[in-house]
């Protein structure tokens, strides 16, 4: 069974940084795109950033870009968010997601990132 | 404003079938078989529900089914069980600067 575990999430104030992680498990990890997808209190859902297999391949939303970074690290099966220069904005569940055959197949349960001073 | 439309809302009766829209561009769902759709529970993750615009993930129920005209993709929920009643997103592969658009949601509301 797949398995996707988010962490890291909590109450930082503005400008400040934080790392979320995503343990996974139950698939070939090195073998699928990793994404990261958040959705704002009572709001939809906002794609972030995305890393290929074998982190040849790196996008993000322009609402991160130069702020947020990912990474992953396959013999750990962990996939990584680093994010500097929070700001009230970015207040969400931040998911993490597989990527397979075109569609986002399968995701964590989100962890919670608060901006607020 | 999300890159895909959706309706706020919608609301069925149980046992009824009932239709989500989800429109979007010549630049996302209009060029690529690339549509899904999520349902979403208050607290949960998003569960993909359909992909590549018509195909169930297993374990989905055969009574969701998908399609796609033009620029508009849809959602159709048969016999609507109580269960039913979420969010449901559908999001898109797009050429645009972001791989992936997602709509707004739509909330179904199962009477």
């Amino acid at each position: 069974e797949v398995q996707l575990v988010e962490s890291g999430g909590g109450l930082v104030r503005p400008g400040g940084s934080l790392r979320l992680s995503c343990a996974a498990s139950g698939f070939t990890f090195n073998s699928f795109s990793m994404n990261w997808v958040r959705q704002t209190p009572g709001k939809g859902l906002e794609w972030v950033s995305s890393i290929s297999s074998g982190s040849g391949y790196i996008y993000y939303a322009d609402s991160v870009k130069g702020r947020f970074a990912v990474s992953r690290d396959n013999a750990r099966k962990s996939l990584y968010l680093q994010m500097n220069s929070l700001r009230a904005q970015d207040t969400a569940v931040y998911y993490c997601a597989r990527e397979n055959s075109d569609t986002l197949d399968s995701w964590g349960q989100g962890t919670l990132v608060t901006v607020s001073s | 404003q999300s890159a895909l439309t959706q309706p706020a809302s919608v609301s069925g009766s149980p046992g009824q079938s009932i239709t989500l829209s989800c429109t979007g561009t010549s630049s996302d769902v209009g060029d690529y078989n690339y549509v899904s759709w999520y349902q979403q529970h208050p607290g949960e993750a998003p569960k993909l529900m359909i992909y590549d615009v018509s195909y169930r993930p297993s374990g989905v129920s055969s009574r969701f089914s998908g399609s796609k005209s033009g620029n508009t993709a849809s959602l159709t929920i048969s016999g609507l069980q109580a269960e039913d009643e979420a969010d449901y997103y559908c999001s898109s592969y797009t050429r645009g600067t972001t791989p992936w658009v997602f709509g707004g949601g739509t909330k179904l509301t199962v009477l």
